[in-house]
């Protein structure tokens, strides 16, 4: 069964701090990836989600970016925080072509 | 976009009662799952249900795609069932819509 890790699990940052987050996926080959946010109290928020290495697709425009340098590592990035940017952001995958999706632990962000 | 409602949005049950949650969507969709959040943030995929009937344990699920709508029945509850119930839907998995969820608290 597959296993999916997420660091750091709580960041508190700056605004105009930098920022990465990532997400490692064990016990699976080739998976999909997603990257959700969610608010507090609110439901999860689609942000990136990739195919393949160095296949990002973007579902929400703003100052965050995400990568996938290797095949089950997924990063998510930005040059300069928001205070919007706070909430709880969790890394998800599929894989063998089933839609079932399964979801890591989550890091917590506040930017103050 | 794919719009997603779920009701309620709160339920407060005593344990060992039985509780159905709702999911309503505004299109026909290809992929429909219930979450289950724990207090401490894990989701867990409940079920993966686009259509028909599913049952896990004490949970089951039904969705009617030509009516948009999913049902989560929770029977014989527990504390640990506690927690916030999400459904999510989509064209397929790039593109899943999450409702703002059904938060649960179950009583000793």
């Amino acid at each position: 069964s597959q296993t999916i890790h997420q660091w750091p699990a709580t960041l508190v940052q700056p605004v105009g701090s930098p920022l990465s987050l990532e997400c490692t996926v064990e016990g699976t080959s080739n998976p999909n990836l997603y990257w959700y946010r969610q608010a507090a109290g609110r439901g999860l928020q689609l942000l990136f989600y990739s195919v393949g290495i160095g296949q990002i697709s973007s579902e929400v425009p703003q100052n965050l970016s995400a990568s996938r340098p290797q095949d089950r590592q997924f990063i998510l990035s930005s040059k300069k925080l928001l205070l919007s940017d706070s909430g709880f952001y969790l890394c998800a995958t599929t894989s063998g072509g089933a839609s079932t999706q399964y979801f890591g632990p989550g890091t917590r962000l506040l930017v103050l | 976009g794919i719009q997603v409602e779920q009701s309620p949005p709160d339920l407060i049950l005593q344990e060992g009662a039985n509780s159905t949650l709702r999911c309503n969507f505004s299109d026909s969709v290809n992929n429909l799952q219930w979450f289950h959040q724990n207090p401490w943030g894990q989701l867990i995929n409940l079920f993966y249900i686009p259509s028909g009937t599913k049952q896990n344990g004490r949970l089951s699920a039904t969705t009617v795609a030509t009516e948009r709508y999913s049902l989560l029945y929770i029977s014989s509850s527990q504390t640990t069932d506690s927690g916030v119930y999400f459904c999510a839907a989509g064209y397929n998995n790039n593109d899943m819509r999450f409702g703002a969820g059904t938060r649960l608290t179950v009583k000793p």
